[in-house]
């Protein structure tokens, strides 16, 4: 069973801070790696997307990426009030057959 | 605009009737997918179509059906065997299943009143 793992929090920063949220997964064969944000009572809307090692940055969000470890991490900076979500990291690979799995997500509150 | 429609946005379910959740894309997506969604938890997969006239069932399909006669569309019913239908459910499609990311409907709400 192909899984992908998260602290469902809730993880609480300082407003300005840097929130640092992780995701690890089993298969070895991901090849895609997704992160979501979702507001309460909303649908899940991508923010970043890294498909190589290392980190990707946009803004004040950087997805970081290390296969052989296995995990995934969204590092948010200058965290505002409007960060505050569940944020859900996703997992793809690049056969066919499989299909994209979810994390339960982590819930992040940033503190005014 | 290009995007997801879910429609209706809330619906409400008599126990032991079927309803149909809508779902329309226009981004030429190939793959299709239905969520499941209750309070504080993840995403559950109910059922997914890599392609027109084709589709899979999820980690909890029973109680659900679904059909892919188009590409745009990709209807859920809830049938009355499916005991606890009450959730959030959410569609989403893809471009194709080959590691693309996955853009989401708004969702429908669905309560058994």
């Amino acid at each position: 069973q192909k899984e992908v793992e998260q602290n469902s929090g809730p993880l609480s920063v300082p407003e300005g801070a840097i929130a640092s949220l992780n995701c690890t997964y089993s298969d070895r064969g991901s090849q895609s790696f997704f992160w979501y944000r979702q507001y309460s009572g909303k649908s899940p809307e991508l923010i970043m997307f890294i498909y190589s090692n290392g980190d990707k940055e946009d803004g004040r969000f950087t997805a970081q990426l290390n296969k052989a470890s296995q995990y995934v991490s969204l590092l948010i900076r200058d965290s505002q009030p409007s960060d505050s979500a569940t944020y859900l990291c996703a997992v793809n690979s690049d056969n066919r057959d499989d299909k994209i799995i979810f994390g339960k997500g982590t819930r992040l509150h940033i503190l005014p | 605009d290009g995007g997801i429609t879910q429609s209706p946005k809330y619906l409400f379910r008599k126990e032991g009737q079927n309803v149909t959740l809508s779902c329309e894309q226009n981004l030429n997506h190939d793959a299709m997918y239905w969520y499941r969604q209750d309070p504080g938890q993840g995403l559950r997969l109910i059922y997914y179509s890599q392609i027109v006239n084709d589709f899979q069932k999820g980690d909890i399909a029973e109680g659900y059906s679904v059909s892919r006669e188009k590409k745009e569309s990709f209807p859920l019913t809830v049938t009355s065997a499916q005991k606890n239908p009450t959730a959030f459910y959410l569609c989403a499609s893809s471009l194709d299943s080959l590691g693309t990311e996955a853009f989401f409907g708004q969702g429908t709400r669905l309560t058994v009143v």
